[in-house]
């Protein structure tokens, strides 16, 4: 079952960033938290992740608070190509490290 | 490299026939995993495999048969298939360990009619 909680859908302006927040209050001490997202019927794309600290690369930028049980992901600036589905998930660490995927938060940039 | 092929692309089967999706991978990855994707949907997991001959249950595996014989390809089979069977199934890997992102295939669109 999926472990995260998200929006179901969100707006932004063209150039403006967007803050997608995802909860994942059950989240274990060494799970990792991920972020894709998904154009169309496309295979998911891997954005971002991380375990306790900020990280940030050349497609957006992931804050987890303090405690864990919450994250945003953050896309700087964004532009009509950024319109998709963003799934927030958490990476079980079990033996099969299971990723459970959400219903995600559909963004839609707004011209 | 290729990194997760997926074939066919597109598929229509009637009610009762049985086929199979393939999948491989060239990254050397020791987990594979299949899900599927109804419509306006996220995405459920069917199966998962942590190595070749280890396979193992998700969420919705009713009617679903997997076997991993070697590490590149990890193959799901549908025996009788159904209407509810409908969907795209995405086929997925990753390296051992939780510091590594699931890498997906174009996935296969299904029709069973």
């Amino acid at each position: 079952d999926a472990k995260t909680t998200q929006p179901p859908s969100m707006d932004c302006a063209e150039g403006r960033a967007a803050n997608l927040p995802c909860n994942h209050s059950t989240i274990s001490g060494n799970e990792y938290v991920y972020w894709y997202r998904q154009i169309h019927s496309q295979g998911p794309q891997y954005i971002i992740h991380g375990l306790k600290n900020n990280e940030t690369n050349e497609m957006a930028s992931l804050i987890i608070t303090e405690d864990r049980k919450s994250s945003t992901l953050i896309l700087p600036h964004a532009t009509l190509r950024d319109t998709a589905v963003y799934y927030c998930i958490v990476r079980v660490a079990s033996t099969g490290n299971q990723f459970y995927f959400g219903t995600g938060t559909s963004l839609t940039v707004i011209p | 490299n290729a990194g997760v092929t997926q074939t066919p692309k597109f598929r229509i089967l009637k009610i009762g026939q049985s086929m199979t999706l393939q999948c491989a991978q060239d990254m050397n990855h020791n987990y594979m995993y299949w899900y599927r994707q109804d419509p306006g949907m996220g995405l459920k997991l069917i199966y998962y495999s942590v190595g070749a001959g280890i396979t193992d249950k998700g969420e919705v595996p009713n009617g679903y048969n997997v076997s991993r014989s070697t590490t590149e390809d990890f193959p799901l089979r549908l025996e009788l298939a159904a209407p509810s069977q409908t969907s795209v199934y995405f086929c997925a890997s990753t390296r051992q360990g939780s510091n590594s992102p699931l890498h997906f295939g174009n996935g296969t669109r299904l029709t069973v009619t």
